[in-house]
């Protein structure tokens, strides 16, 4: 099994461009996320899905667009980029949303905005 | 508001010198606690989830232990392969539940 697969790995975009970062998992989880990581900040919820067709805005959604089409991927939209999205993004998927389950993260993707 | 404070923020360790890394929480209903492992450059790879005050798992030179307001990492005679950053998080009974709180890591070397 491939797991969380991200793509791209890395990005340079100028300000105000706009870019889709891809995700899909392999593993039939119900649930997906997105979330950034930046220094000396933890791990924070951008938006996340519990199923095809659903999704809703974690902790910081604001300036990031999301869809869920289909079980497998989970795409998170920059419509304008800015600077202060410079970070580095990790998809994360697990069985479902009930209980106390494992998320499974991808690899990342590395943002940088000029 | 959910909070996870991790310390200390880095850690130095000789092989075979044992620690431990703290993370400290409060969460209105705690439905999990999580540790998850990260490589530079990788995404966290999950270690453990603890559910209840008092449960403890192992897993080869880690040990993770849960009181009402703390979790514990102990690594025990550590090896250069243990350095990566640890997370902790922690999954609250409101809402979606699988929305985790991040701390913000213990970055851990340790060399021969």
């Amino acid at each position: 099994n491939a797991g969380v697969t991200q793509t791209p790995k890395f990005q340079v975009l100028k300000t105000g461009q706009s870019m889709t970062l891809q995700c899909a998992q392999d593993m039939n989880h119900e649930y997906m996320s997105w979330y950034r990581q930046d220094p000396g900040m933890g791990l924070r919820l951008i938006h996340y899905s519990v199923g095809a067709g659903i999704t809703d805005q974690g902790e910081v959604p604001n300036g990031y667009n999301v869809s869920r089409s289909t079980t497998e991927d989970f795409p998170l939209r920059l419509l304008s980029a800015a600077p202060s999205q410079t970070s580095v993004y990790f998809c994360a998927s697990s069985k479902d949303s009930s209980g106390a389950n494992v998320l499974t993260f991808g690899a990342g993707s590395r943002l940088t905005v000029l | 508001e959910d909070q996870v404070t991790q310390s200390p923020e880095a850690l130095r360790l000789q092989e075979g010198e044992s620690s431990s890394l703290n993370c400290s929480y409060t969460v209105s209903g705690l439905r999990g606690l999580f540790w998850y492992r990260q490589d530079p450059g990788k995404g966290p790879e999950f270690l453990f989830t603890l559910y209840s005050a008092g449960e403890e798992k192992e897993k080869e030179r880690l040990k993770a232990t849960l009181t009402k307001k703390e979790s514990f990492l102990h690594i025990t005679a550590p090896k250069p392969e243990d350095s990566a950053t640890y997370l902790c998080a922690v999954q609250a009974y409101t809402g979606t539940a699988s929305k985790l709180t991040f701390g913000t890591g213990t970055r851990l070397q340790v060399t021969l």
